[in-house]
């Protein structure tokens, strides 16, 4: 299956700042990557759909200007919180799609923010 | 290296019981997931296990056994709208998720 790596694993910070979340497909080129938020125990919510060279999708009820999404290679897209807050606390994981593989989904290993 | 095993398909008929295994070899253990996805849609949250022995939530249960490194889903009185993936994730030492390939269920009438 496909190698999706995420940078960084955890991360805490002062409320207000802003945090940037790497995914990167390492196998292989992927023109659409997901953006996911989990609270424990909970499903994964559905964040985003990145596109590579084009503006990424989101979800009802996500906040464009807050989550911010650059998918500029084919091979890396990042999510940018900006001015986190508390409530932005959370695992976030990203997904791949493989052409390759019959579509299917890879997951990343998940970024765990903590903002204080 | 840390591995999650399943198997990539599975096939039951509706109104019956499958169970879907999930062996796993990480470096330290936080936890065991189990999700269902049904194409196209985000993956659903089914059972946590963080201690050895049965959870039991209505129609699905999850086994876990820490010592084996092995869990399974147990799906019972099958319906047609249980087809779907079904993903195994350990939580590792350092609180990251080591995902399973997905087992794709087919149910047949």
């Amino acid at each position: 299956g496909a190698v999706v790596s995420q940078h960084p694993s955890w991360v805490i910070c002062k409320s207000g700042t802003s945090v940037k979340i790497e995914c990167r497909s390492l196998d292989f080129q992927a023109t659409t990557m997901f953006w996911y938020r989990q609270f424990p125990k909970q499903s994964l919510m559905l964040m985003a759909t990145s596109n590579e060279g084009s503006k990424a999708t989101y979800e009802q009820g996500v906040e464009k200007d807050k989550f911010l999404i650059n998918h500029a290679s084919l091979t890396l897209s990042t999510l940018t919180v900006t001015s986190a807050h508390p409530e932005d606390s959370s695992f976030y994981i990203c997904s791949v799609i493989s052409g390759r593989e019959n579509n299917e989904q890879f997951f990343g290993p998940g970024t765990r923010l903590t903002v204080l | 290296g840390q591995n999650i095993d399943q198997p990539t398909e599975m096939t039951a008929t509706e109104g019956a019981i499958v169970q879907i295994n999930c062996t796993y070899q990480t470096s330290g253990f936080n936890g065991l997931f189990w999700y269902q996805q049904h194409a196209g849609e985000a993956p659903t949250f089914l059972s946590y296990n963080v201690l050895d022995g049965l959870e039991e939530k209505g129609r699905f249960s999850s086994f876990l056994s820490r010592s084996k490194g092995y869990s399974y889903l147990l799906l019972k009185e099958l319906q047609m709208k249980d087809s779907a993936s079904y993903l195994c994730a350990v939580m590792d030492s350092n609180y990251q998720l080591i995902w399973g390939a997905g087992t794709k269920l087919i149910i047949k009438p």
